[in-house]
């Protein structure tokens, strides 16, 4: 059974802080990671696409790190906003499953004025 | 450029019956994948439909099942509904050039939230 696991589960911030998340997968056969923002009530909104161990990519305040190597992804949030607020979820491509998708769960996160 | 766009948005169904949900691509987009969510779990792959093609498929049993039509837009049908079908649809649509789509970005449609009772 293939695990995608995302930590913390939920995470409460002030506005202004830094924070930042983790995705782990499995650290074989990598094919591609994909990070979503979903706001409630909204539909989730893809972030980045990432293909390359060593691959970092930037939208703004937020940026994402991959090392495939050892099977895992950060996604850094600077000077987080309450509009920051939603779950971010990553999911998992690998070479052994076709065009399955395995997503996390989410790490909900709250940005408080 | 029109987004994904998902009907119904709410449905209530009893088990045992069948259900179909639409799925509108994003415009130039010949790719579509669905997704169910239960409550606190991430998106699970369900299948996806390439060219009108099935592009793989996730763990579903065979009463899950789709449709691709010529201009991208998607049916999932659902026959002999149980309780545990009760979740969030989603439907996802990108763009890709051969049928290895992992690359490509997803755009999600707002979903369908299906009640079995």
């Amino acid at each position: 059974i293939l695990n995608v696991e995302q930590s913390p589960q939920s995470l409460h911030v002030q506005e202004g802080d830094s924070t930042n998340f983790t995705c782990s997968f499995p650290s074989s056969n990598f094919y591609a990671l994909h990070w979503y923002r979903w706001e409630t009530a909204k539909s989730p909104e893809a972030l980045f696409v990432m293909t390359l161990n060593g691959d970092e990519k930037k939208k703004g305040r937020i940026s994402a790190t991959l090392n495939t190597k050892e099977g895992y992804s950060y996604l850094y949030i600077k000077g987080s906003q309450p509009e920051d607020s939603a779950t971010y979820l990553c999911a998992f491509c690998g070479v052994d499953y076709g065009q399955n998708f395995v997503f996390g769960p989410g790490t909900r996160l709250s940005v408080l004025p | 450029e029109t987004g994904v766009t998902q009907s119904p948005t709410h449905l209530i169904k009893t088990r045992g019956q069948q259900v179909t949900l639409r799925c509108s691509s994003q415009s130039g987009h010949n790719t579509v994948s669905w997704y169910q969510q239960a409550l606190g779990q991430g998106p699970q792959f369900i299948f996806q439909y390439y060219r009108e093609e099935e592009n793989g498929r996730g763990n579903f049993p065979p009463r899950f099942s789709g449709l691709q039509f010529p201009n991208y837009s998607s049916e999932l049908n659902v026959n002999a509904l149980e309780l545990d079908d009760s979740a969030l649809y989603l439907c996802a649509s990108s763009l890709a050039s051969g049928s290895q789509v992992s690359y490509n970005e997803q755009f999600f449609g707002p979903g369908t939230r299906l009640t079995v009772l």
